[in-house]
């Protein structure tokens, strides 16, 4: 069964310094998400994409973050300079399409701002 | 402001029995309703969804029950196994295609 890969699983940064989180979404998907989790929280909606650009964002997705398509497979999500309140799980997520659609979700990238 | 939330944080279970996991919404104008699953160290997994025009939908060993009326979903799980202990959580899409996700409900299946 096709599935939504990303890497690393873990990332420890400091403070301060920029990182890239990598996502191969499913191949026939158009829509593509980024969640995150801080630990014992709900998932929350950080950014979706498409057609190489952002579609709808939330407040949590300020100007530190961007995301980008660099190629046909990749989608990453950069942090410039990240915050201890960075630190979190980060899911990426695609969909064939957007409403009513089901998404299917990587595995996370577990971030650590020291 | 709109939400989605979970009533129970925790559900204990022994195997074999049947597990109900609730959801209330705020948002009227939700028409898509999801329940992913979340094992540990995992990204959450799509179980089950159900559209605002259907009261009920069943899969294997899971039904979810949308009553619109007092705006609440429910997760049946039939039969519970150790391997089905996760978080829970309910997701609704409404105005804006993007789901939102309530807080979670831990349910501990013992053996």
């Amino acid at each position: 069964e096709p599935e939504v890969t990303q890497t690393p699983s873990h990332q420890v940064t400091q403070m301060g310094q920029e990182v890239i989180l990598r996502c191969v979404p499913i191949s026939n998907h158009l829509y593509f998400y980024w969640y995150r989790q801080i630990l014992g929280q709900k998932v929350e909606f950080l950014v979706s994409f498409y057609n190489n650009e952002i579609s709808e964002k939330s407040e949590i997705f300020d100007d530190q973050f961007s995301v980008e398509r660099p190629d046909g497979s990749n989608f990453t999500l950069k942090i410039r300079s990240t915050k201890l309140e960075d630190s979190a799980m980060y899911f990426c997520a695609s969909s064939r399409r957007d409403v009513n659609e089901k998404l299917f979700f990587g595995s996370g990238t577990q971030l650590s701002v020291l | 402001g709109e939400s989605v939330g979970l009533h129970l944080p925790t559900l204990s279970v022994q195997e074999g029995d049947n597990s109900i996991i609730n959801c209330a919404y705020s948002n009227s104008a939700s028409d898509y309703f999801i329940w992913y699953k979340q094992e540990s160290g995992k990204g959450p997994q799509f179980i089950i969804d159900i559209r605002s025009n259907m009261d009920k939908r069943q899969g294997q060993r899971v039904t979810v029950l949308l009553n619109k009326t007092v705006k609440h979903l429910s997760l049946q799980i039939a039969a519970t196994q150790p391997g089905d202990s996760a978080v829970y959580f309910c997701a609704e899409t409404g105005g804006s295609y993007i789901p939102t996700f309530g807080r979670g409900t831990s349910l501990i299946v013992h053996p």
